[in-house]
């Protein structure tokens, strides 16, 4: 089974309120990523969990959080959502890094 | 998507027909990997290469790191196989970051 679960699917959001994102696999594979997709661009890395280490993309640093409890789960966070972030959100997982990547069905986020 | 160049940006086929999708690296890519983006937006996991060829069905795709591309085969097109495809590369020194291109999208007619 090489599912990753995504939720919500759909999520709207008022400008300024924080945005909470979650994504889940039971592959049990060490790294987790969330990607950014917009209309007519290349999906963009946002930040990557390896075991429990956070990396963060140094221009996206400051304007995404996330959280990774436990093997299976990993969230992220945007604390004050604006019009910019309106997009769609990718989680993937991969058994290690420099080895497949396989994505969730998305989170279609629109800021309002 | 300057450091993955995926052409054509656009492709309209008859059912029926065959094509090829290209992605050309203007980094040093380790490995690649296609994806079907479906009407919903998921990205579906079509092929994972290190340089070499994989073929699954009516497609096929290779993979050269030393000219730096990569190439998708689709075999007798079905209306099924319409969507966006990336192609996205790893490179050496940047462990776990795929570098997207910005797709093709495909239409295929009847």
């Amino acid at each position: 089974d090489t599912t990753v679960k995504q939720n919500p699917r759909y999520k709207l959001a008022r400008v300024g309120k924080p945005v909470n994102l979650i994504c889940s696999q039971t592959m049990n594979h060490d790294t987790m990523y969330w990607y950014q997709k917009k209309p007519n661009q290349a999906p963009k890395l946002l930040l990557f969990y390896y075991d429990k280490i956070l990396n963060r993309e140094a221009d996206t640093f400051e304007k995404f959080q996330s959280s990774r409890p436990n093997n299976s789960f990993c969230s992220l966070y945007i604390g004050s959502a604006g019009l910019e972030y309106s997009a769609m959100y990718l989680c993937a997982s991969s058994r290690a890094q420099k080895y497949e990547q396989y994505f969730g069905p998305g989170t279609r986020l629109t800021v309002l | 998507g300057d450091k993955v160049k995926q052409s054509p940006s656009a492709l309209s086929l008859q059912e029926g027909t065959n094509s090829a999708l290209r992605c050309n690296f203007s980094i040093a890519a380790t490995t690649v990997q296609w994806f079907l983006q479906n009407p919903r937006g998921s990205l579906i996991n079509l092929f994972y290469l290190v340089p070499g060829t994989k073929e699954n069905g009516r497609l096929k795709s290779a993979f050269d790191s030393k000219e730096s591309y990569s190439t998708l085969h689709i075999r007798d097109a079905q209306l099924e196989d319409s969507g966006t495809y990336f192609c996205a590369a790893e490179t050496t020194g940047n462990t776990g970051k795929l570098i997207f291109g910005l797709g093709t999208t495909l239409q295929v007619q009847p």
